[in-house]
């Protein structure tokens, strides 16, 4: 069982760079998201979808832009990367419901993505 | 002020001890609540889900304090394994995010 997974595990990219982040997950969630983590800042929110075809803006969505084409995927796009999205990004899933074990958020492992 | 607030501490104890974190949230509306656990360069990894009633997991409590919008969580006879960040993490009604702390680190001496 994979639950989510990302790849690249690591990517160095030059300024202006455009490059494609994939998470997938096989527990058939339908809510997915992107977050970006740096030193002194936690976990922030790019965007999210809530279903295949759909998608939304999180707190951080500038120079992102993501697509949910089928439900187990959500990709996340750098159109013209810059240093300040050196960063590492988290993918996530969740089922919604109140019940007991509901809704709690599994990552990805992690992509470590460097812009120079 | 921030959705979510915590002490970045960091907390250093020593082996056996117990140990208490808070995280205050604005939100009122929030509806569910978390403490996730982050080991340097992994990913986050759910440690519990907090309930309205409080739960516990073996050395692990979880408190929710609704009135004064905070959660908390104890970690009794604390192990040099414990040494992590603490993430707290809330949903707000209404919406599909989740929000999350800063993360309070821990590290548990020998």
């Amino acid at each position: 069982n994979a639950g989510v997974t990302q790849t690249p595990k690591f990517r160095v990219l030059k300024t202006g760079q455009s490059m494609t982040l994939l998470c997938a997950q096989d527990m058939n969630h339908e809510y997915m998201y992107w977050y970006r983590q740096d030193p002194g800042m936690g976990l922030r929110l790019i965007h999210y979808s809530v279903g295949e075809g759909t998608t939304a803006k999180g707190e951080v969505p500038d120079g992102y832009n993501v697509s949910r084409l089928k439900k187990q995927n959500f990709l996340l796009g750098l159109e013209s990367a810059a240093p300040s999205q050196t960063s590492v990004y988290f993918c996530a899933s969740a089922n919604p419901g109140s019940s007991i074990g509901a809704n709690v958020l599994t990552f990805g492992a992690g992509s470590r993505l460097t812009v120079l | 002020r921030k959705e979510v607030e915590q002490d970045p501490g960091p907390f250093n104890v020593p082996e056996g001890a117990t140990v208490a974190f808070n995280c205050t949230y604005s939100n009122s509306a929030s509806q569910s609540f978390f403490w996730y656990r982050q080991d340097c360069r992994k990913e986050p990894k759910l440690l519990m889900s907090v309930y309205s009633s409080g739960n516990e997991d073996g050395r692990f409590t979880a408190q929710l304090n609704r009135a004064s919008q905070y959660i908390s969580l104890l970690i009794r006879d604390s192990k040099l394994s414990d040494s992590a960040t603490y993430l707290c993490v809330v949903t707000p009604r209404g919406t599909y995010k989740y929000i999350f702390g800063t993360g309070t680190r821990l590290k548990v001496l020998a």
